[in-house]
């Protein structure tokens, strides 16, 4: 069973035109994470939440914002999307142990294309 | 100076061969966390194993070790007995800074895995 999802799987937008990318996850961690990887590279943490507390990764563009309404929903919002933009966008959750560094676990991620 | 370097881009294996895949490390934090995640052409980042600064031993799971030396600050990751499936891009991370929440995964290149019948 699925137990951090990402909706839409592909997703294709217009430049400037906002678009919004969906996690969910089933697994009651909270720590979420949004990573941005583009083609051929390593995935880039944009920001995290623990639980309601936003953070924001300091060379994060403006242009990207988060939303956590509630511990199982996370969303990201591009608000007027460039195509250098254009990146598959991960969802990780983890959950806080003392003691123990945390595993992210990842969604299967968003393929966003900006045309 | 890179965090996380794996200085292979591409590694070529036979069905039931074993491989490693090379991974060295750069951190002055005493607590700090190495993983490796799996990522086929599907996209998904699949966790595969996790070894513990601390950890006496190295992190074994099913088929996967982690060829953990702390000294030479490396972290390999050896996968026994090869299967067509293994075919995909390895990422090696880093979390520094212990147990602290929401720190971000600092991840090497990738090594992109190729497994031949």
């Amino acid at each position: 069973d699925a137990m951090v999802i990402q909706n839409p799987r592909y997703q294709v937008t217009q430049f400037g035109k906002p678009v919004t990318l969906s996690c969910s996850q089933t697994l009651n961690h909270n720590v979420m994470y949004w990573y941005q990887q583009k083609s051929s590279q390593a995935p880039k943490l944009l920001f995290h939440y623990y639980d309601k507390d936003f953070n924001n990764e300091a060379d994060t563009p403006d242009n990207f914002q988060s939303r956590r309404p509630n511990t199982s929903f996370c969303f990201l919002d591009i608000r007027s999307p460039g195509l250098g933009d254009a990146a598959m966008y991960l969802c990780a959750t983890s959950k806080t142990r003392e003691g123990h560094t945390d595993t992210q676990y990842f969604g299967p991620g968003t393929r966003l294309t900006v045309l | 100076a890179q965090k996380i370097t794996q200085t292979q881009p591409g590694m070529f294996v036979q069905e039931k061969e074993a491989v490693t895949l090379d991974c060295t490390y750069d951190t002055s934090d005493q607590s700090y966390g190495l993983f490796w995640y799996k990522q086929p052409s599907s996209g998904e980042m699949i966790f595969l194993i996790y070894q513990g600064s601390y950890d006496e031993q190295n992190a074994t799971e099913g088929r996967y070790s982690l060829n953990f030396q702390k000294a030479r600050k490396s972290a390999n990751l050896v996968i026994s007995a090869s299967q067509l499936g293994d075919s995909a891009m390895y990422f090696c991370a880093m979390r520094e800074g212990g147990t602290q929440a929401g720190t971000a995964l600092i991840f090497g290149k990738g090594t992109t895995l190729s497994v031949s019948s």
